[in-house]
């Protein structure tokens, strides 16, 4: 089965650059998560969108911002890289934003910022 | 607010016994539950859920878990474990409110479970 494909894989970044993570949800999901998880950490949310808008906002630094597209895939853009960002990026998707459908997990992407 | 507290960071176990990592929740309306499990270097798999209707929830590779209302708890449990099963778990937890029927997922800190030959 299709699974949740993010690109790239690994990123490595120098502090002050900017970086573009994105993410294929699995076929007719319409809703895509983004989280953040740092090293021993569990994954903390960022943002999701339902239907290409944006529908739930968590802990995502102003230097961050998302969009998804009308095939429903997902960009995460992140400027003025700092130190602490480095951490893995995963995209997740689910047929819908309600509390009972889980969500899917892409491998996610591992972001080094030196 | 909606909360997940995993106690143990750890769980120990040897091959083939029954495993438990636990799990307590804190939500203001009705709960959503789910548990994941992440390889290294790997995203995280989901295993089961629980939402409604029979307290004990069956999940993929021979993995349940137990809704406890009155405890607020929602254990994984597995009868015989596999070394294989070594990864680490989460525990998340979604609020399903009277005013909402949505609403982010909250995971746990996770809990590491090694399981020896």
């Amino acid at each position: 089965a299709a699974g949740v494909i993010q690109s790239p894989r690994h990123l490595i970044k120098e502090k002050r650059e900017t970086a573009t993570l994105k993410c294929y949800p699995i076929p007719r999901h319409d809703t895509v998560y983004w989280y953040q998880q740092g090293p021993g950490q569990d994954p903390q949310f960022l943002i999701s969108f339902y239907e290409k808008m944006q529908s739930d906002k968590g802990s995502i630094p102003d230097r961050f911002s998302a969009q998804q597209f009308s095939d429903y895939h997902s960009e995460l853009n992140m400027s003025s890289l700092e130190l602490g960002d480095s951490a893995l990026y995963f995209c997740a998707s689910s047929t819908g934003q309600r509390s009972s459908y889980e969500q899917y997990f892409g491998p996610g992407t591992r972001l080094t910022v030196t | 607010a909606q909360s997940v507290a995993q106690p143990e960071d750890q769980v120990n176990v040897a091959e083939g016994n029954p495993l438990t990592v636990k799990c307590t929740y804190s939500v203001s309306g009705n709960p959503y539950l789910f548990w994941y499990v992440q390889y290294p270097n790997r995203g995280l798999q989901f295993l089961l859920k629980y939402i409604t209707g029979d307290n004990l929830v069956k999940g993929s590779y021979g993995f349940e878990a137990e809704f406890n209302k009155s405890q607020t708890s929602f254990h994984l449990k597995k009868p015989s474990a596999l070394v294989s099963d070594s990864a680490l778990y989460f525990c998340a937890v979604r609020d399903h409110g009277p005013n909402s029927g949505y609403s982010t997922l909250t995971f746990g800190k996770g809990t590491m479970l090694l399981v020896s030959p």
